[in-house]
C-alpha cells in the first residue's frame, strides 16, 4: 500500500508571495490532517479535514487554510507569505480520525521564505 | 488541556546500551499515546501505540514502552542501541476531541556512539 505522498518536497518562496502544498493520504483513508514543524515551536496542528469538511483548527492565522477534494486529496494554501512561516509542512492521514486511531505521515514539504 | 513532556531534548548513549527515552502526559481522559520516530528529511514513523489493551506495548525496531497512570508516564527503552537508531522521537497523545489532532511533545534527539 502507497504512503502519504506530499508534493513538492522543496518551495522557496519569497514574502508576500502565496503557496499551495499537496497531500494525498493513503488509500481507503479518509482524514487528513496538517502539522507544521519548527525548531522553535515544535509539532503545531494546522488544522484537519474528513469527507471534504474541515472538523478541526489549530492557533493559526486565517491566512492559513486547507480543502479536501472527494478522492480525500488535499491541499494546504498560505497567502501573503512571512519570513516566519518557514517550515516543515506534514500531512497525516488515517481511517476515521478517531483518537485511537495512529496517523501516518508524509515526507513534508519543506518550505523557505527568503 | 493535554500535554506532553519530554525530558532532556538531548539523549546520547553508547552502542549496546540501553535506551531510555522520557514522557510524561497529562490528560483528563484516558489516553491514547503514540511514539513516533523522525529521520532526517523524514516525516514521522510510528515506533508503537498504548491504546489500553496492555500496559506494556512492544513496537518496531526493538523499541518498547510502559503506561503507568499513576505516574502519568509512557517512556520508551530499547535495551541495546545501534547506531542506525540515531534520529529525534516524538511522544504524542491523542487529541481528547479526537478528528486525528496529536499533542506533542517537544521531542528528544538520540545520538548513538560508537
Amino acid at each position: 500500500k502507497a504512503g502519504v505522498t506530499q508534493t513538492p518536497r522543496y518551495l522557496i518562496k519569497t514574502r508576500g508571495q502565496q503557496v499551495t502544498l499537496s497531500c494525498s493520504p493513503i488509500s481507503g483513508h479518509r482524514s487528513v490532517s496538517w502539522y507544521q514543524q519548527t525548531p522553535g515551536q515544535g509539532l503545531q496542528f494546522l488544522f484537519e479535514y474528513f469527507s471534504e469538511t474541515q472538523r478541526n483548527k489549530g492557533n493559526f492565522p486565517g491566512r492559513f487554510s486547507g480543502r479536501q477534494f472527494s478522492n480525500s486529496r488535499s491541499e494546504m494554501n498560505v497567502s501573503t507569505l512571512e519570513l516566519g512561516d518557514s517550515a516543515l509542512y506534514l500531512c497525516a492521514s488515517s481511517s476515521t480520525g478517531g483518537r485511537e486511531e495512529p496517523q501516518h505521515f508524509g515526507d513534508g514539504t519543506r518550505l523557505s521564505i527568503l | 488541556a493535554q500535554s506532553v513532556t519530554q525530558l532532556g531534548s538531548h539523549v546520547s548513549v553508547s552502542e549496546g546500551a540501553l535506551v531510555l527515552l522520557r514522557c510524561n502526559y497529562s490528560s483528563s481522559v484516558p489516553p491514547y499515546l503514540f511514539w513516533y520516530v523522525q529521520y532526517p528529511n523524514q516525516g514521522l514513523q510510528l515506533l508503537l501505540k498504548y491504546t489500553s489493551a496492555a500496559t506494556l506495548v512492544k513496537g518496531i525496531n526493538g523499541f518498547e514502552a510502559e503506561f503507568k497512570k499513576s505516574e502519568t508516564s509512557f517512556h520508551l527503552t530499547k535495551p541495546s542501541a545501534h547506531m542506525s537508531d540515531a534520529a529525534e522521537y516524538f511522544c504524542a497523545v491523542g487529541h481528547e476531541g479526537g478528528y486525528n489532532k496529536l499533542i506533542f511533545g517537544a521531542g528528544t534527539r538520540l545520538a548513538v556512539h560508537p
